[in-house]
């Protein structure tokens, strides 16, 4: 129980497009999930925390206006990031707390974004 | 600001070998942590996790962790790694105060790589 499907799992785009990223909570509601990034060989840096039906919550450093979080439903968050560049290529993880007898996070398998 | 450190970066040992990789964290109060193992080209998946109890906690694949309060640690131990062990090892902590209630926080450490050698 308590997964999160999460894709694509890889994406090619170009610079100045934008890129879509589903998260959802396949068996159970996800009032709050987060979105991650992770660089190579590095630790997972939190981008936000994306509630349902509020504004997300970002980590300082992170561009609201770049990474767009929309957490619509209580299974589906999404990360848009807009007008691409090189340096945005990465791994996107995202995560749903899970409450109850089984709390913790489960995690998405990642996307990677590849820009180009 | 809350921290999670990991004080080795990359580990190699060969099977057989006895693991222990460290894990501290920066500020006390009431915590639960967890350790997440990442193999090459897949997601993270849940190793083990301490809420309260008995400090000793026993995860899958034959990891353990113990929760030393009076030292804000939380290392990872196995007996006997094997080949299949070779991958990259986080600890997370999740702060509990009254201001994040119901946005609790996972917050990382660096990461810690091992690569067993056959």
């Amino acid at each position: 129980g308590a997964v999160v499907s999460q894709h694509p799992s890889r994406v090619i785009c170009k610079s100045g497009t934008s890129v879509k990223i589903e998260c959802r909570s396949l068996d159970f509601q996800a009032t709050t999930m987060f979105w991650y990034r992770q660089f190579p060989k590095q630790s997972l840096m939190l981008m936000a925390t994306s509630n349902e039906g509020s504004k997300a919550t970002y980590e300082q450093g992170v561009e609201k206006d770049k990474f767009l979080i929309n957490h619509a439903s209580l299974t589906l968050s999404t990360l848009t990031v807009t007008s691409a560049h090189p340096e945005d290529s990465s791994f996107y993880i995202c995560s749903a707390l899970v409450r109850g007898a089984y709390y913790g996070y489960t995690f998405g398998s990642g996307t990677r974004l590849t820009v180009v | 600001a809350q921290s999670v450190s990991q004080h080795n970066h990359h580990v190699i040992l060969s099977e057989a070998a006895s693991l222990e990789l460290g894990c501290n964290y920066s500020y006390g109060g009431t915590v639960n942590l967890f350790w997440y193992v990442q193999y090459p080209g897949q997601h993270l998946q849940l190793l083990l996790k301490y809420f309260s109890g008995d400090p000793l906690v026993k995860g899958i694949k034959g990891f353990e962790a113990e929760f030393i309060k009076s030292k804000f640690s939380f290392n990872l131990r196995k007996p006997s790694v094997q080949w299949s062990d070779t991958a990259e090892y986080f600890c997370a902590v999740i702060w509990h105060f009254v201001s994040n209630f119901g946005n609790e926080k996972l917050t990382f450490g660096t990461g810690t790589r091992l690569t067993i050698i056959p």
